[in-house]
C-alpha cells in the first residue's frame, strides 16, 4: 500500500495571498494523483487529476504539479470560497490511499 | 449530470453487519466506463477508500477491510450497496458512495461523490 503524506496539516493564509500545500508519496505514482477541496459537512469535491488538470468548472488560481513522488497544490490568489480542507489521493496502485488533508485557514 | 445518495441505517450495534445503498441518477450505473466505490471518514480524520465493484460484477476491496466487506450491484434499481461485518465503533465514521472514472492511466479514480451519511456502531 502506497502511503500519502500532506503538509502542513494547517496552512493560515490571508485573502488575496499564495498557498502552496505538498503531498508525498512513499513510492512513484507517476502522476496518477488527485487533489478534492472539502467544505465542513460537504463530501470532498475533485479539484485536480492526473496531478495538473483542473477538473470541471474549477477557477485557473488552482494549479498542480509534480510527478513520482512530490507534489503541490497551489492556489494563488485566495478567494473566501477557496478555505476549506484539501485531500490529496494516489491512483497509481490499487488500493486508492489519501494523505491526512491540508486545512487552509484565514489569517 | 450524475447523482449520488447514499441510505441506510445510522445506528449499527457492535458485531452487526453495517448495510448501505447509494442510488444513481442522472447516469447510467451499467456504463462499461464507470466503477462505484465506497469511502469512509472518521470523524475530523482523512479518508479511507473501501472499495469498488463494477457493473460487470468485478471488486477491488481494500486489504485492510476485505475479510468483512462485500458490494454489489443492482442494475435494475440503479443502486449499489455495501455491506461490512462485524463491525465495532471503529467503523463509526461517515460513509460516502461516489463514482470512478478512468483518468488515461492508473486506476479508476473518484470524480463524483454523494453527500454521505453517518453511521454510528453503538450499543
Amino acid at each position: 500500500e502506497i502511503t500519502v503524506t500532506q503538509s502542513p496539516a494547517t496552512l493560515s493564509v490571508s485573502p488575496g495571498e499564495r498557498a502552496t500545500l505538498s503531498c508525498t508519496a512513499s513510492q512513484s505514482v507517476n502522476t496518477n494523483l488527485a487533489w478534492y477541496q472539502q467544505k465542513p459537512g460537504q463530501a470532498p469535491r475533485l479539484f485536480i487529476y492526473g496531478a495538473s488538470t483542473r477538473a470541471t468548472d474549477i477557477p485557473a488560481r488552482f494549479s498542480g504539479s509534480g510527478s513520482g513522488t512530490e507534489f503541490t497544490l497551489t492556489i494563488s490568489g485566495l478567494q473566501s470560497e477557496d478555505f476549506a480542507v484539501y485531500h490529496c489521493q494516489q491512483y497509481n496502485n490499487p488500493p486508492l490511499t489519501f494523505g491526512q488533508g491540508t486545512k487552509v485557514e484565514i489569517k | 449530470q450524475v447523482q449520488l445518495q447514499e441510505s441506510g441505517p445510522g445506528l449499527v450495534k457492535p458485531s452487526q453487519t453495517l448495510s448501505l445503498t447509494c442510488t444513481v441518477s442522472g447516469g447510467s450505473i451499467s456504463s462499461s466506463d464507470h466503477y462505484w466505490s465506497w469511502i469512509r471518514q472518521h470523524r475530523g480524520k482523512g479518508l479511507e477508500w473501501i472499495g469498488y465493484i463494477h457493473h460487470g460484477g468485478s471488486t477491488y476491496y481494500n486489504p485492510s477491510l476485505k475479510s468483512r466487506v462485500t458490494m454489489s450491484v443492482d442494475m435494475s434499481k440503479s443502486q449499489f450497496s455495501l455491506k461490512l461485518s462485524s463491525v465495532t465503533a471503529a467503523d463509526t465514521a461517515t460513509y460516502y458512495c461516489a463514482r470512478e472514472v478512468g483518468f488515461g492511466s492508473g486506476s479508476p479514480s473518484p470524480d463524483c461523490w454523494g453527500q454521505g451519511v453517518l453511521v454510528t456502531v453503538s450499543s
